[in-house]
């Protein structure tokens, strides 16, 4: 199984700061990574798909990068509606896919 | 618009058996591997079981395999997931999703459902 280290765990940031979050694959995923955002109470949702491609209608503040094992999520200027949990997922291994543990983006 | 509308969710006793069902709208059902998440109270994600848009082939989790049957109704475009022996580790928060598919090739999940709970406990 292919294991995704998502860091810091816990990233506290205020509005108008760059966020800079991290996944990190125990073996090579190509590019087949995606990111999603999860609020409270909400399903995930999509924002980057295959490491770099932004899905359809998320803002372009939101940025991914990376390929292999190391990959990054880049949320240029946070929004107040930004701070949330994030997780990475692979599917580089399909249909046997893993999430990462999250990285929860707090308020500072 | 595609939907997602998971139902089925609720209170069970270890060892008991639930039927979750995922109504899909929106889209053609059968052109899409259709999968289950979930999700433990306060946990990340976990993937649960996938099944191919015919129907045939069916992918398990190692923590549910043997005990959860994943199959689809395409003519009513409906998903379903069978839970059988329940454990207490199996409470979570469900989720059908949707694969996203794009120039013949398929990425990951663009729609997901809201969920549906599962709570295992006497």
């Amino acid at each position: 199984e292919i294991v995704l280290t998502q860091s810091p765990a816990t990233l506290s940031l205020s509005p108008g700061e760059r966020a800079t979050l991290s996944c990190r694959a125990s073996q090579n995923v190509n590019s087949y990574l995606a990111w999603y955002q999860q609020k409270p109470g909400q399903a995930p949702r999509l924002l980057i798909y295959d490491a770099s491609n932004m899905a359809t209608g998320i803002p372009a503040r939101f940025s991914g990068s990376g390929s292999g094992t190391d990959f990054i999520l880049t949320i240029s200027s946070l929004e107040p509606e930004d701070f949330a949990v994030y997780y990475c997922q692979q599917r580089s291994t399909w249909p046997r896919i893993t999430f990462g543990q999250g990285t929860r983006l707090e308020i500072k | 618009e595609v939907q997602l509308l998971e139902s089925g969710g609720g209170l069970e006793q270890p060892g008991g058996s639930l039927r979750l069902s995922c109504a899909a709208s929106g889209f053609t059902f059968s052109a899409y591997d259709m999968t289950w998440v979930r999700q433990a109270p306060g946990k990340g994600l976990e993937w649960v079981a996938t099944v191919t848009g015919s129907g045939v082939t069916k992918y398990y989790a190692d923590s549910v395999k043997g005990r959860f049957t994943i199959s689809r109704d395409n003519s009513k475009n409906n998903l379903f997931l069978q839970m059988n022996s329940l454990r207490a580790e199996d409470t979570a928060v469900y989720y059908c999703a949707k694969r996203f598919c794009a120039g013949g090739v398929c990425h990951s999940f663009d729609y997901w459902g809201h969920g549906t709970l599962v709570t295992v406990s006497s």
